[in-house]
This record gives C-alpha cells, sequence and structure tokens, in this order.
C-alpha cells in the first residue's frame, strides 16, 4: 500500500513549457485533489475531482487542466509554464469517511 | 468557497510550555476539521481531526476545540518538545465537494 504517489520531486522548465505532474493512489479513495503551496499562503486548491471522469476547478485553476480516467491516476498538465507557477504542488485523495492523505510533493522551478 | 483565518503567523514558545493556535472560518456548512504538521520538505501530515457534532478532541499532548457558534476551532499542544517545532495548518472541509481548504500556517518554534 503505496498510498499517494508523486512524480517528478523536482523539475525546473523554462517558460513557455509544457508538463504533466503524475499522481497516483493505490486506496481506493473516490476524491482527489492538486495543491500548490506558495510561501506565506498556505495551500491552495487547483483542480479537483470526485470520481473517474469528473473534474471542477477549485481556487487557483488558470494555466492548469486536469482529467481523471481511472480511479488511481489524476494528473496535473501545465498547458504553458510562467514564472508564476514556481511553486510546490501537492496530490492529495480522500474518501468520505477519512482524512486526505498527501502525496510527496513537486518542487517546480520555472525560468 | 470556504475561508479560513488562521492565527498567529509565528509562535515561539518555552519547551515544556503550552501552545495555542487558533482558525476560524467562513462556511457554517462545514463539517470536518482538520490539522496538519508540516517539517521542512516534507508533507502535511495530519495531526488531528474534530467533526462539527464534537466540542472537543484531544490525543495525548494535543487537543482540538470548536465552536461551532462562533465558527472557530483551536488547536492546543501541551508540554511542548523541541520536535513540535513545525509549520501547522488548519482546514475546514466544505460539504458535497469533500474539498478542504486551508489557513496561511502558523511556524511554531520550541526553544530548548
Amino acid at each position: 500500500n503505496a498510498g499517494v504517489t508523486q512524480t517528478p520531486k523536482f523539475q525546473v522548465l523554462k517558460t513557455g513549457q509544457s508538463m504533466t505532474l503524475q499522481c497516483a493512489q493505490d486506496m481506493n479513495h473516490e476524491y482527489m485533489s492538486w495543491y500548490r503551496q506558495d510561501p506565506g499562503m498556505g495551500l491552495r486548491l487547483i483542480h479537483y475531482s470526485v470520481g473517474a471522469g469528473i473534474t471542477d476547478q477549485g481556487e487557483v485553476p488558470n494555466g492548469y487542466n486536469v482529467s481523471r480516467s481511472t480511479t488511481e491516476d489524476f494528473p496535473l498538465r501545465l498547458l504553458s509554464a510562467a514564472p508564476s507557477q514556481t511553486s510546490v504542488y501537492f496530490c492529495a485523495s480522500s474518501s468520505r469517511q477519512s482524512g486526505y492523505t498527501f502525496g510527496s510533493g513537486t518542487r517546480l522551478t520555472v525560468v | 468557497g470556504e475561508n479560513v483565518e488562521q492565527h498567529p503567523s509565528t509562535l515561539s514558545v518555552q519547551e515544556g510550555d503550552s501552545a495555542v493556535i487558533k482558525c476560524t472560518y467562513s462556511d457554517s456548512a462545514s463539517n470536518y476539521f482538520p490539522w496538519y504538521k508540516q517539517e521542512l520538505g516534507k508533507r502535511p501530515q495530519l495531526i488531528i481531526d474534530i467533526r462539527s457534532n464534537v466540542g472537543e478532541k484531544k490525543d495525548q499532548r494535543i487537543a482540538v476545540t470548536l465552536n461551532k457558534t462562533a465558527k472557530h476551532f483551536s488547536l492546543h499542544i501541551t508540554e511542548t518538545q523541541p520536535e513540535d517545532s513545525a509549520v501547522y495548518f488548519c482546514a475546514a472541509r466544505e460539504v458535497g465537494a469533500n474539498n478542504l481548504f486551508f489557513g496561511t500556517g502558523t511556524r511554531l518554534t520550541v526553544i530548548p
């Protein structure tokens, strides 16, 4: 039981490049979310999913896309990276009865 | 959406003293309030949580209280130890989509 697995752990992108952050969970949780964490701002919700095939926007969705084709996977795509997207990204999953379990995070730098 | 405010942003205490962190939330329908501890470079880890039908919950040196009428909840750490030093986040879960909304964090430093 690996919990929530995020890859990569570190990434440097040039402005305008695109990339996908991977997230997978093996707990059969229906809810999955992506957060970004910036100094002094806590964790802010980017996108979330309440089940396979269902996604919706969170507080700060601009510049990001998600999809949920299976219960296990919830990738986050940066369409055209900007320096403002430099941040630490966390994926999380939960069920109605459980608290959130976070992945280990991806530290992204956009230059 | 839900708005969670957290105070103080930094807190220093002497080892053995108590620490209290306070949060308020805006959506009276929120029904679940977890607290997370995050050490430098690590993921947030759940340390205690409380549901809206309970007023207080304790787990060894950690306790959380909830006042639904005032829409605020607090984390209490007694007999603090240096390993309690970390950033602590409160959160509130909205009804429906199960989303958590976080406070901006409290950096707790326990001075030996």
